[in-house]
């Protein structure tokens, strides 16, 4: 199946730095997302982004999809940015549906 | 316009009892998904449903776990005979099933099993 890795696994930054997490996969997909689990476990999408660059307040993510891979750019960091990120990777399922498979995650703790 | 509701949001359980995990889908959404999250991992696909229908479920285990998202009521994830390797977080997702190809998928809150 396919793999995805997320780099990198643990980060420390003080508030209001800046930081690039990466997310690599191994094959073709019909879409990619960035998601924030936050301390309290809940799941927050982030972006949906199969290709190209968006935006989002402090958050901008890119994927480059021919070059599989796709980047989380947080800038200004704060308190309430810790947790861990995840990207998933979309594939269509037979019968209809999408099928999301989870990278590794990087563990992001934002200190004062 | 409620999201995806998981109830309970905690549940423990003696190693050989029963596990009911319950997902209430956003209003209009026919599609639910199940994921797991084992500790310090990221979230792996289980199972994916229709309004009575299994569609995939290469990721359930082979024994102890069934799913259903019966006609009415709420899709609900169902493990026998726990044991302590079934303590983790248990998503439910759901998606508005629009035959589109980039369905965005809704998180619930997750229901944290511990297994004693």
């Amino acid at each position: 199946g396919i793999q995805v890795e997320q780099s990198p696994p643990d980060l420390i930054l003080q508030e209001g730095a800046n930081s690039t997490l990466r997310c690599n996969f191994s094959d073709s997909v019909n879409n990619l997302q960035w998601f924030h689990q936050n301390p309290w476990g809940q799941l927050i999408n982030l972006f949906y982004i199969p290709s190209g660059t968006k935006q989002n307040g402090r958050l901008s993510a890119t994927t480059v999809a021919t070059e599989r891979y796709s980047l989380l750019y947080i800038s200004s960091s704060q308190t309430t940015d810790s947790g861990v990120y995840f990207c998933a990777v979309v594939m269509i399922l037979t019968g209809g549906g999408n099928k999301l498979t989870f990278g590794t995650g990087t563990q992001l703790k934002v200190e004062l | 316009n409620a999201g995806v509701m998981q109830n309970p949001r905690h549940l423990v359980r003696r190693r050989g009892q029963e596990a009911r995990l319950r997902c209430s889908p956003m209003k209009g959404h026919s599609h639910v998904y199940w994921y797991r999250q084992l500790p310090e991992e990221g979230l792996k696909f289980m199972v994916y449903l229709q309004k009575e229908n299994i569609i995939d479920e290469s990721g359930m285990p082979k024994e102890r776990f069934s799913a259903e998202f019966p006609k009415e009521g709420p899709s609900i994830l169902r493990i026998q005979q726990v044991v302590r390797g079934d303590s983790a977080a248990y998503f439910c997702a759901s998606s508005p099933g629009q035959g589109l190809a980039n369905e965005k998928l809704f998180f619930g809150s997750g229901t944290q099993l511990s297994v004693l």
